[in-house]
C-alpha cells in the first residue's frame, strides 16, 4: 500500500465546503484512492473512491491530481454531523491500511 | 436493512479470562474482517476470512483467534486478554475484490469496546 499523509486536524464552518487534502506521492498505477470516515464511537463508513478521474457521489467529491500524487476530498456543505476522522487510503486489493487520518471539526 | 451487527457493544473481562466477541451480517458477503482500534489510533487489521479461508496478518498476536462457522457469523476469541488488549474491536464485511482491481467497499459494524480489568 502506498503511504498517505494527511493533516492531523482541520476546522470548518458549518455550511461551508470542507476540503481535506491527502498526499500519496508513492502511489502505484493500480492503486485506488479511498476515503472513509469514522464518527465518534462508530465504525468507519465508506465515502468515495477513485483511480484517475474526479468522482462525485451524494456524500462528497474526490479530486485527484493529474500525476495522482495527491487528492482532495470535498464535502460541499459541511454540517455538524460531518465532524469525524477522515481516512485517506491508497491501495490495490481487498485490504485497508488506515493511516492517521484528519480529524475534521465542523463548527457552528 | 442489510447490516453488520456486533454484540455486545461493551464487554468487560478480567485479565487472563478468555473472551469471545461476535459479529453477524445480513449482507451475504464472502469476506469478513476483524480490526483492533486502540484509543486515539487508527483501526488495525487483525485477520480476515474469504469464505472459510482464514488469513492472519503477520503481526497479529497468537492470543487472537477467529472462527467463522457460516457466512453470516464470525467470532473473535481472545484466549488470555491482557491490559494492552483493551480496545474497540471492529468487524467489517465486503464482497471479494479482484486482484489489481478496485477494492470492494467494506461495511463496518458499530464495534465492541473491550475493557480488561
Amino acid at each position: 500500500d502506498a503511504k498517505t499523509t494527511q493533516p492531523p486536524s482541520m476546522d470548518c464552518a458549518e455550511g461551508r465546503a470542507a476540503n481535506l487534502p491527502c498526499n500519496h506521492s508513492t502511489i502505484s498505477g493500480n492503486e485506488y484512492v479511498y476515503w472513509y470516515r469514522q464518527i465518534h464511537s462508530q465504525g468507519p463508513q465508506y465515502i468515495i473512491h477513485g483511480l484517475k478521474n474526479n468522482e462525485t457521489n451524494e456524500m462528497a467529491s474526490l479530486i485527484i491530481t493529474e500525476d495522482r500524487k495527491s487528492s482532495t476530498l470535498i464535502l460541499p456543505h459541511a454540517t455538524l454531523r460531518d465532524t469525524a476522522v477522515y481516512y485517506c487510503i491508497a491501495n490495490a486489493g481487498n485490504m485497508l491500511t488506515f493511516g492517521g487520518g484528519t480529524r475534521l471539526m465542523v463548527k457552528p | 436493512d442489510a447490516m453488520v451487527i456486533q454484540n455486545p457493544r461493551y464487554q468487560v473481562t478480567q485479565f487472563g479470562k478468555p473472551v469471545t466477541l461476535s459479529c453477524s451480517q445480513t449482507l451475504n458477503h464472502n469476506v469478513m474482517y476483524w480490526y483492533q482500534q486502540k484509543s486515539s489510533q487508527a483501526p488495525k487489521l487483525l485477520f480476515h476470512y474469504y469464505d472459510k479461508d482464514f488469513n492472519n496478518e503477520a503481526d497479529t498476536p497468537d492470543n487472537f483467534q477467529s472462527r467463522r462457522p457460516n457466512t453470516s457469523f464470525c467470532f473473535l476469541d481472545i484466549r488470555s486478554p491482557g491490559l494492552g488488549d483493551a480496545a474497540m474491536y471492529l468487524c467489517a464485511t465486503s464482497r471479494p475484490g479482484l486482484a489489481g482491481a478496485r477494492q470492494e467497499t467494506q461495511y463496518f459494524g458499530p464495534g465492541t469496546r473491550l475493557l480488561v480489568l
